[in-house]
């Protein structure tokens, strides 16, 4: 069946531009969570979405940061004015339930020059 | 909150050999630990994962072993074979409602040369 999803795969922007990200979340999946990947580093929590709430934006890392969850499906991250700091993979994932295994998308890098 | 450290973060071993990767953690809360392994250019894929309520879970030639008094666990690969070479995280559940979002560790690359 179909994996989590992510697009763009890769994002170039010039600091200070806004972008989008997006993740389709396996279906039936309740739970989707955002982490970033900075280079040669694991993965940070970011925000975590139960059905279309977010109970839990503690890891977002400033108000720059926001993100959405319609239908219980699709997420997207928003960036604004983003800085070289931002530069990352976004990585996604979705669990059938809170607590349960968590499958990953194959990401977006993001490069802010 | 949670803390995971991950031990080494690099490992060579050659084709046969077993391989064994370590983390611990901060929290006593922590009930759900999962092992990650990245290969470039793919996404994330869950290996292996181990809850509190067990000391040890094994898949062919994987094993996770948990030790929660030590607030340790680990990683073992055995019959390392040159597609093992990849990027292994550790996690554990630890921040969100429920503890629900994973913390992890900096990774460990595997080699294993044949």
């Amino acid at each position: 069946g179909a994996g989590v999803s992510q697009s763009p795969s890769n994002k170039v922007t010039e600091k200070g531009k806004d972008v989008e990200l997006r993740c389709d979340p396996i279906s039936g999946h309740t739970a989707l969570y955002w982490y970033r990947q900075r280079l040669g580093q694991g993965l940070e929590f970011l925000i975590y979405f139960q059905g279309n709430s977010a109970p839990d934006k503690s890891g977002l890392p400033s108000d720059r940061f926001s993100a959405e969850r319609t239908g219980e499906s699709v997420s997207t991250l928003t960036i604004q004015r983003t800085q070289q700091e931002d530069s990352a993979v976004y990585l996604c994932a979705s669990s059938l339930t809170s607590g349960g295994e968590q499958y990953f998308g194959p990401g977006t890098r993001l490069t802010v020059t | 909150g949670e803390n995971v450290e991950q031990h080494p973060s690099t490992l060579s071993v050659q084709e046969g050999d077993s391989a064994v990767i370590k983390c611990t953690y901060s929290d006593s809360a922590s009930n759900y630990f999962p092992w990650y392994k990245q290969e470039l250019g793919k996404g994330s894929q869950l290996i292996i994962d181990i809850r509190s309520n067990v000391g040890e879970k094994k898949d062919q030639r994987i094993a996770v072993t948990l030790n929660k008094t030590a607030k340790h666990f680990s990683l073992h690969i055995t019959e390392t074979q040159p597609e093992d070479s990849a990027v292994y995280f550790c996690a554990a559940s630890g921040k969100g409602q429920a503890g629900t979002a994973l913390i992890f560790g900096k990774g460990t690359t595997l080699s294993v040369s044949s």
